[in-house]
Protein backbone atom coordinates (compact mmCIF):
# COMPACT_ATOMS: atom_id res chain seq x y z
CA UNK A 1 0.00 0.00 0.00
CA UNK A 2 1.40 3.37 -1.24
CA UNK A 3 -1.60 5.53 -0.30
CA UNK A 4 -2.17 6.15 -4.25
CA UNK A 5 -4.94 4.03 -4.81
CA UNK A 6 -6.44 3.67 -8.71
CA UNK A 7 -9.42 3.09 -10.14
CA UNK A 8 -10.27 0.99 -12.36
CA UNK A 9 -7.66 -1.78 -12.13
CA UNK A 10 -8.15 -3.12 -15.56
CA UNK A 11 -10.30 -1.37 -17.97
CA UNK A 12 -11.02 -2.35 -21.62
CA UNK A 13 -12.60 -0.26 -24.01
CA UNK A 14 -13.94 0.74 -27.66
CA UNK A 15 -12.74 3.20 -29.92
CA UNK A 16 -15.60 5.27 -29.57
CA UNK A 17 -16.14 4.72 -25.54
CA UNK A 18 -15.82 7.32 -22.90
CA UNK A 19 -14.59 6.05 -19.76
CA UNK A 20 -12.00 7.81 -17.11
CA UNK A 21 -9.23 6.55 -14.83
CA UNK A 22 -9.55 7.97 -10.53
CA UNK A 23 -6.54 8.45 -8.68
CA UNK A 24 -7.01 9.03 -4.96
CA UNK A 25 -4.54 9.94 -2.46
CA UNK A 26 -4.41 10.66 1.19
CA UNK A 27 -0.87 11.34 1.99
CA UNK A 28 -1.33 15.32 1.96
CA UNK A 29 0.18 15.47 -0.95
CA UNK A 30 -0.25 18.65 -3.18
CA UNK A 31 1.13 17.45 -6.35
CA UNK A 32 -0.40 14.46 -8.43
CA UNK A 33 1.33 13.57 -11.61
CA UNK A 34 -0.47 10.87 -14.74
CA UNK A 35 2.35 8.81 -16.42
CA UNK A 36 2.36 6.01 -19.25
CA UNK A 37 4.10 2.84 -19.36
CA UNK A 38 3.98 0.98 -22.38
CA UNK A 39 6.27 -2.21 -23.50
CA UNK A 40 9.91 -0.98 -24.50
CA UNK A 41 9.39 2.91 -23.79
CA UNK A 42 9.98 5.23 -21.65
CA UNK A 43 7.80 5.89 -18.61
CA UNK A 44 6.29 8.65 -20.05
CA UNK A 45 4.87 11.85 -18.13
CA UNK A 46 1.58 12.75 -18.95
CA UNK A 47 0.49 15.46 -16.67
CA UNK A 48 1.63 17.65 -13.73
CA UNK A 49 -1.04 19.12 -11.26
CA UNK A 50 0.53 21.08 -8.45
CA UNK A 51 -1.87 23.05 -5.90
CA UNK A 52 -4.53 21.69 -8.47
CA UNK A 53 -3.63 24.00 -11.44
CA UNK A 54 -1.77 21.90 -14.28
CA UNK A 55 1.73 22.94 -14.47
CA UNK A 56 2.79 20.52 -17.18
CA UNK A 57 0.99 18.76 -20.29
CA UNK A 58 3.41 16.69 -22.04
CA UNK A 59 1.98 17.24 -25.51
CA UNK A 60 -0.56 14.92 -24.70
CA UNK A 61 -3.28 13.96 -27.64
CA UNK A 62 -6.49 15.87 -26.46
CA UNK A 63 -8.49 12.66 -26.71
CA UNK A 64 -7.10 12.67 -22.85
CA UNK A 65 -8.13 15.12 -20.60
CA UNK A 66 -7.03 15.73 -16.84
CA UNK A 67 -9.08 16.66 -14.05
CA UNK A 68 -7.74 17.60 -10.52
CA UNK A 69 -11.09 18.69 -8.61
CA UNK A 70 -8.76 18.86 -5.33
CA UNK A 71 -5.41 17.94 -4.16
CA UNK A 72 -6.87 14.27 -2.92
CA UNK A 73 -8.13 13.46 -6.47
CA UNK A 74 -6.64 13.44 -9.88
CA UNK A 75 -8.99 11.81 -13.18
CA UNK A 76 -7.90 10.97 -16.54
CA UNK A 77 -10.97 11.31 -19.28
CA UNK A 78 -10.45 9.03 -21.86
CA UNK A 79 -12.27 9.61 -25.57
CA UNK A 80 -12.16 7.99 -28.96
CA UNK A 81 -8.89 6.09 -27.64
CA UNK A 82 -6.67 4.48 -30.20
CA UNK A 83 -5.08 0.98 -30.30
CA UNK A 84 -1.64 2.31 -29.74
CA UNK A 85 -3.28 4.06 -26.53
CA UNK A 86 -3.48 0.81 -24.78
CA UNK A 87 -1.04 0.70 -21.77
CA UNK A 88 -0.47 0.85 -18.05
CA UNK A 89 -1.49 4.36 -16.80
CA UNK A 90 0.15 5.09 -13.41
CA UNK A 91 -0.86 7.72 -11.25
CA UNK A 92 1.74 9.19 -8.63
CA UNK A 93 1.77 11.84 -5.88
CA UNK A 94 4.20 13.71 -4.04
CA UNK A 95 5.18 16.71 -1.73
CA UNK A 96 7.59 18.78 -3.41
CA UNK A 97 10.02 20.63 -1.48
CA UNK A 98 13.74 22.67 -2.03
CA UNK A 99 13.50 22.56 -5.65
CA UNK A 100 12.83 18.96 -6.00
CA UNK A 101 9.87 17.36 -6.52
CA UNK A 102 10.01 14.82 -3.72
CA UNK A 103 9.66 11.29 -3.44
CA UNK A 104 6.89 10.21 -6.01
CA UNK A 105 4.35 7.45 -4.49
CA UNK A 106 2.62 5.56 -7.57
CA UNK A 107 -0.18 3.56 -7.62
CA UNK A 108 -0.31 -0.08 -9.14
CA UNK A 109 -1.96 1.43 -12.16
CA UNK A 110 -4.62 0.97 -14.74
CA UNK A 111 -4.18 -1.59 -17.31
CA UNK A 112 -6.00 -0.18 -20.64
CA UNK A 113 -6.90 -1.98 -23.75
CA UNK A 114 -8.46 -0.14 -26.41
CA UNK A 115 -10.29 -2.20 -28.81
CA UNK B 1 13.57 19.02 -22.72
CA UNK B 2 15.33 16.71 -20.33
CA UNK B 3 15.85 12.96 -21.29
CA UNK B 4 17.20 9.61 -19.55
CA UNK B 5 18.71 6.67 -21.15
CA UNK B 6 19.17 3.33 -19.75
CA UNK B 7 21.25 0.81 -21.68
CA UNK B 8 20.78 -2.16 -20.41
CA UNK B 9 16.95 -2.87 -21.29
CA UNK B 10 17.19 -6.95 -20.16
CA UNK B 11 19.98 -8.17 -17.50
CA UNK B 12 19.75 -12.03 -16.23
CA UNK B 13 21.86 -12.68 -13.52
CA UNK B 14 23.02 -15.49 -11.36
CA UNK B 15 22.84 -15.07 -7.35
CA UNK B 16 25.79 -13.26 -5.89
CA UNK B 17 27.16 -11.85 -9.02
CA UNK B 18 27.45 -8.23 -9.18
CA UNK B 19 25.43 -6.00 -11.01
CA UNK B 20 25.93 -2.73 -12.76
CA UNK B 21 23.32 -0.72 -14.27
CA UNK B 22 23.99 2.07 -16.85
CA UNK B 23 22.01 5.29 -16.76
CA UNK B 24 22.62 8.55 -18.70
CA UNK B 25 21.03 12.08 -18.62
CA UNK B 26 20.59 14.91 -20.46
CA UNK B 27 19.54 17.80 -18.51
CA UNK B 28 21.66 21.76 -18.56
CA UNK B 29 20.86 22.52 -15.20
CA UNK B 30 20.76 21.19 -11.50
CA UNK B 31 19.07 17.87 -11.80
CA UNK B 32 17.83 15.48 -9.25
CA UNK B 33 18.56 11.68 -9.94
CA UNK B 34 16.93 8.79 -8.46
CA UNK B 35 15.89 5.03 -9.03
CA UNK B 36 12.88 3.48 -8.68
CA UNK B 37 11.52 -0.32 -8.31
CA UNK B 38 9.16 -2.00 -9.54
CA UNK B 39 8.79 -5.66 -8.09
CA UNK B 40 6.53 -8.21 -9.52
CA UNK B 41 2.97 -7.18 -9.40
CA UNK B 42 3.75 -4.51 -7.24
CA UNK B 43 4.09 -0.56 -7.49
CA UNK B 44 7.05 1.96 -8.57
CA UNK B 45 8.42 2.23 -5.46
CA UNK B 46 12.28 4.08 -4.66
CA UNK B 47 15.45 3.07 -4.22
CA UNK B 48 17.40 5.83 -3.56
CA UNK B 49 17.95 9.34 -5.02
CA UNK B 50 20.40 11.61 -5.22
CA UNK B 51 19.62 15.54 -4.52
CA UNK B 52 23.19 17.14 -3.31
CA UNK B 53 26.22 16.53 -1.71
CA UNK B 54 28.29 12.69 -1.84
CA UNK B 55 27.90 11.67 -4.83
CA UNK B 56 28.26 7.94 -3.83
CA UNK B 57 23.95 7.12 -2.76
CA UNK B 58 23.05 4.34 -0.77
CA UNK B 59 19.39 3.06 -0.77
CA UNK B 60 17.72 0.27 0.39
CA UNK B 61 18.28 -3.92 0.02
CA UNK B 62 22.28 -2.96 -0.76
CA UNK B 63 22.03 -1.18 -3.61
CA UNK B 64 24.09 2.09 -4.71
CA UNK B 65 24.45 4.53 -7.34
CA UNK B 66 27.16 6.86 -8.33
CA UNK B 67 26.30 10.36 -9.81
CA UNK B 68 29.53 11.51 -12.47
CA UNK B 69 28.01 14.73 -13.29
CA UNK B 70 31.10 14.50 -15.87
CA UNK B 71 29.57 11.85 -17.57
CA UNK B 72 26.22 13.04 -17.19
CA UNK B 73 25.77 9.11 -15.76
CA UNK B 74 24.13 8.01 -12.54
CA UNK B 75 24.91 3.97 -12.58
CA UNK B 76 22.96 1.86 -9.99
CA UNK B 77 25.12 -0.83 -8.24
CA UNK B 78 25.00 -4.05 -6.22
CA UNK B 79 27.57 -6.31 -5.43
CA UNK B 80 26.23 -9.06 -4.58
CA UNK B 81 22.28 -10.00 -6.11
CA UNK B 82 19.50 -11.56 -4.44
CA UNK B 83 16.87 -13.72 -6.11
CA UNK B 84 14.32 -11.60 -4.28
CA UNK B 85 15.97 -8.59 -6.72
CA UNK B 86 14.13 -9.25 -9.99
CA UNK B 87 12.10 -6.33 -10.66
CA UNK B 88 12.26 -3.74 -13.15
CA UNK B 89 14.77 -0.80 -12.52
CA UNK B 90 13.68 2.54 -13.58
CA UNK B 91 16.11 5.49 -13.45
CA UNK B 92 14.96 9.52 -13.27
CA UNK B 93 16.01 12.71 -13.33
CA UNK B 94 14.29 15.61 -12.66
CA UNK B 95 14.94 19.19 -13.21
CA UNK B 96 12.25 22.32 -12.62
CA UNK B 97 9.71 19.87 -10.60
CA UNK B 98 9.80 17.42 -13.56
CA UNK B 99 10.55 13.94 -13.18
CA UNK B 100 11.01 12.52 -16.16
CA UNK B 101 12.30 8.67 -16.49
CA UNK B 102 14.38 5.95 -18.87
CA UNK B 103 12.63 3.09 -20.18
CA UNK B 104 13.48 0.46 -17.64
CA UNK B 105 15.83 -2.25 -17.02
CA UNK B 106 14.55 -5.86 -16.55
CA UNK B 107 16.82 -8.09 -14.20
CA UNK B 108 16.11 -11.67 -13.73
CA UNK B 109 18.29 -13.12 -10.70
CA UNK B 110 18.53 -17.02 -10.78
CA UNK B 111 18.26 -18.99 -7.71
Amino acid sequence: ETGVTQTPRHLVMGMTNKKSLKCEQHLGHNAMYWYKQSAKKPLELMFVYSLEERVENNSVPSRFSPECPNSSHLFLHLHTLQPEDSALYLCASSHPRDRATGELFFGEGSRLTVL
Amino acid sequence: AQSVSQHNHHVILSEAASLELGCNYSYGGTVNLFWYVQYPGQHLQLLLKYFSGDPLVKGIKGFEAEFIKSKFSFNLRKPSVQWSDTAEYFCGAEGSYIPTFGRGTSLIVHP
